[in-house]
């Protein structure tokens, strides 16, 4: 069965730092595709960034990049410069060869001024 | 593009009752699904759909239907509803670029209270 683990319920982070947010995740698939999303606190869910377990590259969108080590099975999204409109919770998932899909329990990220 | 509509935003059922939610996306996706999240909680997949004609179960498809006769539409269809249905539902469509990736679009959401 497919898993995901997000470790930090909290993270507190001083704006324009980076800040890293943990993900582990485990399957048996050979294939894979890894996902962050963001929901503020209007509840509304932004797709950020996506990862497919055959890429070389880690995965970069804008301010956002994944941290991809397959060995590892973790894929941890890093925010460089954060921004105050970063203050959300941040849900990691993966998508396994069904097309079946697990969600993590999510981060709190508050950026302070 | 409207990307991902859904309806209704809002939706108080009475224990027992049935209804649909709508969920329609204009840019031609092939991935669709529903997800429902409960208070302090992740999304969780109900049901998806890689293309028309074709659907399977997520991790809680119980007490929940769907179809996918066209590309554009996916509805969700409750058929008795429960008190443990009381949740947020969030509809998306996604497509796999030619560069690899992925890109995902998320509809408002439909806040669910069951009586």
């Amino acid at each position: 069965a497919q898993k995901i683990t997000q470790t930090q319920p909290g993270m507190f982070v001083q704006e324009k730092e980076a800040v890293t947010l943990d993900c582990t995740y485990d399957t048996s698939d050979p294939s894979y595709g890894l996902f962050w999303y963001k929901q503020p606190s209007s509840g509304e869910m932004i797709f950020l960034i996506y990862q497919g377990s055959y890429d070389q590259q880690n995965a970069t969108e804008g301010r956002y990049s994944l941290n991809f080590q397959k060995a590892r099975k973790s894929a941890n999204l890093v925010i460089s410069a954060s921004q105050l409109g970063d203050s959300a919770m941040y849900f990691c998932a993966m998508r396994g060869e069904t097309g079946d899909m697990r969600f993590g329990a999510g981060t709190r990220l508050t950026v302070k001024p | 593009n409207a990307g991902v509509t859904q309806t209704p935003k809002f939706q108080v059922l009475k224990t027992g009752q049935s209804m649909t939610l709508q969920c329609a996306q204009d840019m031609n996706h092939e991935y669709m699904s529903w997800y429902r999240q409960d208070p302090g909680m992740g999304l969780r997949l109900i049901h998806y759909s890689v293309g028309a004609g074709i659907t399977d179960q997520g991790e809680v498809p119980n007490g929940y239907n769907v179809s996918r006769s066209t590309t554009e539409d996916f509805p969700l269809r409750l058929l008795s509803a429960a008190p443990s249905q009381t949740s947020v539902y969030f509809c998306a469509s996604s497509y796999s670029g030619d560069w690899g990736g992925e890109t995902q679009y998320f509809g408002p959401g439909t806040r669910l209270l069951v009586l």
